[in-house]
């Protein structure tokens, strides 16, 4: 195991396209997380799941954002309509339930709206 | 409110020197505290972890202090490279939290020079 894999690692897209990334998160872990992160700043929390559960979503996540985890292993993260508000680095992590210990970002997608 | 807030926002440093970052939080109930390095265009990579009984620990150059009763935090880099250019960044996790139980500061944006 390699760690957290995300894929793509850019993608560039037109204003109104849909995109969908994808997380492979550390095999062991049941907590996967997404992020999203603008330029000089901090990550933001969009969502988290547990085991195929999504347990939070952030007001961040508007109605065009949609993420789902249907076996409790890899997510998408899939954005409707993209607007270039939407452009930015999209992270995702994982870790252990307890402790959140082994909490591990993958190297991210980043997404730019044209 | 929990907050994380570093400082400086952003450092510039000749090879060879070293460095210290500060990290104030305001994070409660606190679990543990966590610096991460940032490449640019790449996701974040732990450096150190530290729970509430830990002072200090160390990661090769990296030394990171954690004071909970003055809840600062600073990560002291010795020796720096040109490879030590990144953002760091410092995270709090909350204790018991079943969600968004991570708390980000913005980062603190490091430039090694020749």
């Amino acid at each position: 195991d390699t760690g957290v894999s995300q894929n793509p690692r850019h993608k560039i897209t037109k204003r109104g396209q849909n995109v969908t990334f994808r997380c492979d998160p550390i095999s062991e872990h049941n907590r996967l997380y997404w992020y999203r992160q603008t330029l000089g700043q901090g990550p933001e929390f969009l969502t988290y799941f547990q085991n195929e559960a999504q347990l939070e979503k952030s007001r961040l996540l508007s109605d065009r954002f949609s993420a789902e985890r249907p076996k409790g292993s890899f997510s998408t993260l899939e954005i409707q309509r993209t607007e270039q508000g939407d452009s930015a680095m999209y992270l995702c992590a994982s870790s252990f339930v307890e402790g959140h210990y082994g909490y591990t970002f993958g190297s991210g997608t980043r997404l730019t709206v044209v | 409110k929990n907050q994380v807030e570093q400082s400086p926002q952003s450092l510039i440093i000749l090879e060879g020197k070293n460095c210290t970052l500060q990290c104030n939080y305001t994070v409660s109930p606190f679990s543990n505290l966590r610096w991460y390095k940032q490449d640019t265009g790449r996701g974040p990579v732990s450096l150190t972890i530290m729970t509430f009984s830990e002072n200090t620990k160390s990661n090769g150059r990296y030394t990171a202090t954690l004071d909970a009763d003055t809840k600062q935090s600073s990560l002291h880099i010795t020796a720096s490279q040109l490879s030590d250019s990144a953002s760091y960044i410092c995270v709090v996790s909350l204790l018991n939290s079943g969600n968004t139980p991570l708390v980000f500061g913005k980062g603190t944006r490091l430039s090694v020079i020749a």
